[in-house]
């Protein structure tokens, strides 16, 4: 079956710092990749994704690249700031068709802060 | 602008009740999800539907039923609460449409409901 594995957790940062969570994956077929944000309080938004090998996607600085040869979607972010502070969800879902119906895999979820 | 809403933000309840947790979507959604979340864990999928009256076994369904009468609602129901089922619960909806150049295929969440069963 489909797994998603993020990076452990929780990562300390100064703002302007360089932000890298890691996110690998095992599907079968072609999943498409998203990264997810969760603020204080709130449901997730999707953040960013990328559909196909080779794709970036990005987002409010928020850079990933869907990467099959080593099966990672890995999120990047050059300079932090206080309001990012919050939890990053990596997932994935299947290959369109058949039953899936647009379930997501989701990983562990990293949270993220982020000091003045 | 989407919307997706739960119907209470916290809840505490007590061993062996009946709890509804409901959700309405406003964006004529297709597919709908439950999913609890819990520290460490993950958002994991309880129960999903993709059409009115349908639904379909998650990952991690004991101990709990949905019910999807309308397309716009629906509700996940613990028949009889139990400590373990305090969580964060998350309810989703999506687009049918398979298209994957568009965002019609992204999951859209509520703000959760944080749930306490003493």
């Amino acid at each position: 079956g489909n797994s998603v594995t993020q990076m452990e957790g929780p990562v300390t940062l100064s703002e302007e710092a360089f932000l890298t969570i890691n996110c690998t994956y095992t599907a079968t077929g072609y999943p498409s990749l998203f990264w997810y944000v969760q603020y204080p309080g709130e449901g997730l938004q999707l953040l960013l994704k990328a559909t196909k090998a080779d794709d970036k996607g990005s987002n409010k600085g928020f850079e990933a690249t869907y990467r099959k040869e080593t099966t990672s979607f890995h999120l990047e972010k050059g300079s932090v700031q206080v309001s990012d502070s919050a939890v990053y969800f990596c997932a994935l879902r299947g290959g369109a068709g058949g039953t899936s119906y647009g379930k997501l895999t989701f990983g562990q979820g990293t949270i993220l802060t982020v000091h003045p | 602008d989407v919307k997706v809403t739960q119907s209470s933000r916290y809840l505490v309840k007590r061993t062996g009740e009946k709890v509804f947790l409901e959700c309405v979507q406003d964006m004529d959604h297709e597919n709908m999800f439950w999913y609890r979340q819990d520290p460490g864990l993950g958002l994991r999928l309880i129960y999903f539907s993709y059409d009115v009256k349908m639904k379909e076994k998650g990952d991690i369904p004991e101990g709990y039923s949905v019910s999807r009468e309308k397309k716009e609602r629906f509700s996940l129901i613990l028949e009889s609460a139990s400590t373990n089922q305090t969580s964060m619960y998350l309810c989703a909806s999506s687009d049918r449409n398979w298209d994957s150049r568009t965002k019609r295929e992204t999951q859209y969440f509520g703000p959760g409901t944080r749930l306490l069963v003493l």
